[in-house]
Parts: structure tokens; C-alpha cells; sequence
């Protein structure tokens, strides 16, 4: 079983929608949550990183971390063509160094 | 504002060669990284380099070597190419090594070996 497990996709949605994305872990250990987006040919890009149960808001992104289930998930409020990419959810343990440890990927199509 | 450079951006090898991917940061970090990413598998860690001077493993070392040339400089090699090094091979920076100091990725490698 992998560590973190993200479902491959493709998420297809139309222009305005609200997009869902979700992760789990196995490993109650882990402190940092990270979301990164990666455009096709390119290296990924962080989206957003927290290290708390709850919320965190950034503009159209909104990420969500419930330690309790082991579940991360992001939103992006009116999804737009260009947020079209694959988005990888990734974790760490403070105590283990800066060693990420990233889910498969969600490909996202946001069609006009 | 380069970031994270890495060359070649794409190479064909044949089973049994060898090669070097070379990455390069100019934003003065100390920490680096080398991934792979395959389909459905994510980016997993192969080597990493916590600061100048020091080299350790990563998920996945079997098959590569690394070597810390410097502060910016930060390179792969595979001493002998196999089919299964088929991948895309992603090099990333941080300012440090501890905590969560958020990774910057450079544009891939794309190795097929034949």
C-alpha cells in the first residue's frame, strides 16, 4: 500500500465549477501538507502547504487537512481553463528532513 | 530569474550506456534534490543532498550515483542505463534541508533507455 494514495483522474469539469481534489495517508506521523500543480512538460509548483487540522485559504485555492481520517483535500472556486494540470497532494515529518513524500497525481480538465 | 536548471531536457540512451543529468539553482540553497516521476507513481526520491559536502539516499538509489559539486550544482548519473530508468527525472532546491521549506522544481529530464 502506498504511503499516499491520490486518485489518478482525469477530473473533467466546465469553466466556473468548483473542482474537488482528495488524498489519504497511512502514516499518522506525518506533519506537512503540500499541494503542488504541474502543468504539462513542466516541473511541479507549490500551490499551497499547511501543517494544521482545519483550513487554509489562498485566493481561489482552499486547502483542508483532517488529521483524524487522514484526509487532505484542495478546492478551486471558479475553475478556469488555465487551472487545467495534474495536481499532486505531498507530506513530511518534520523530524525526517525535508523528504517529501507525493501522491500519484490528479489530471484536471477544465473545459470551456 | 532561471530557478532550477536542469540539461539535457530530453536523451535517448541504449541499455548499458552511461550519462549525467545536471542540475543547477541559483537562488542559494542549500538543499537538493533529485526525483523520477513514472505514471501513477508521483515524484519519488532518489538521492538528496541536505547541504554542500553531504549526499544521502532517497527511496529509490538502486542504479544511481550522485555528486554535490558545489553550493548550485547537483548531479545524477547512471552508471549503467536499464530499460526500468525509463522516467522523467526531476532535480528541486530548498533553502534548507529541516522543516518544511518548500521545494522548487526545475523542468524534468526526459530519459528513455532502449
Amino acid at each position: 500500500q502506498k504511503e499516499v494514495e491520490q486518485d489518478p483522474g482525469p477530473l473533467s469539469v466546465p469553466e466556473g465549477a468548483i473542482v474537488s481534489l482528495n488524498c489519504t495517508y497511512s502514516n499518522s506521523a506525518f506533519q506537512y501538507f503540500m499541494w503542488y500543480r504541474q502543468y504539462s512538460r513542466k516541473g511541479p509548483e507549490l500551490l499551497m502547504y499547511t501543517y494544521s487540522s482545519g483550513n487554509k485559504e489562498d485566493g481561489r485555492f482552499t486547502a483542508q487537512v483532517d488529521k483524524s481520517s487522514k484526509y487532505i483535500s484542495l478546492f478551486i472556486r471558479d475553475s478556469q481553463p488555465s487551472d487545467s494540470a495534474t495536481y499532486l497532494c505531498a507530506v513530511l515529518i518534520k523530524a525526517a528532513g525535508n523528504k517529501l513524500t507525493f501522491g500519484g497525481g490528479t489530471r484536471v480538465l477544465v473545459k470551456p | 530569474n532561471a530557478g532550477v536548471t536542469q540539461t539535457p531536457k530530453f536523451q535517448v540512451l541504449k541499455t548499458g550506456q552511461s550519462m549525467t543529468l545536471q542540475c543547477a539553482q541559483d537562488m542559494n540553497h542549500n538543499s537538493m534534490y533529485w526525483y523520477r516521476q513514472d505514471p501513477g507513481m508521483g515524484l519519488r526520491l532518489i538521492y538528496y543532498s541536505a547541504s554542500e559536502g553531504t549526499t544521502d539516499k532517497g527511496e529509490v538509489p538502486n542504479g544511481y550515483n550522485v555528486s554535490r559539486l558545489n553550493k548550485r550544482e547537483f548531479s545524477l548519473r547512471l552508471e549503467s542505463a536499464a530499460p526500468s530508468q525509463t522516467s522523467v527525472y526531476f532535480c528541486a532546491s530548498s533553502y534548507s534541508g529541516t522543516g518544511n521549506q518548500p521545494q522548487h522544481f526545475g523542468d524534468g529530464t526526459r530519459l528513455s533507455i532502449l
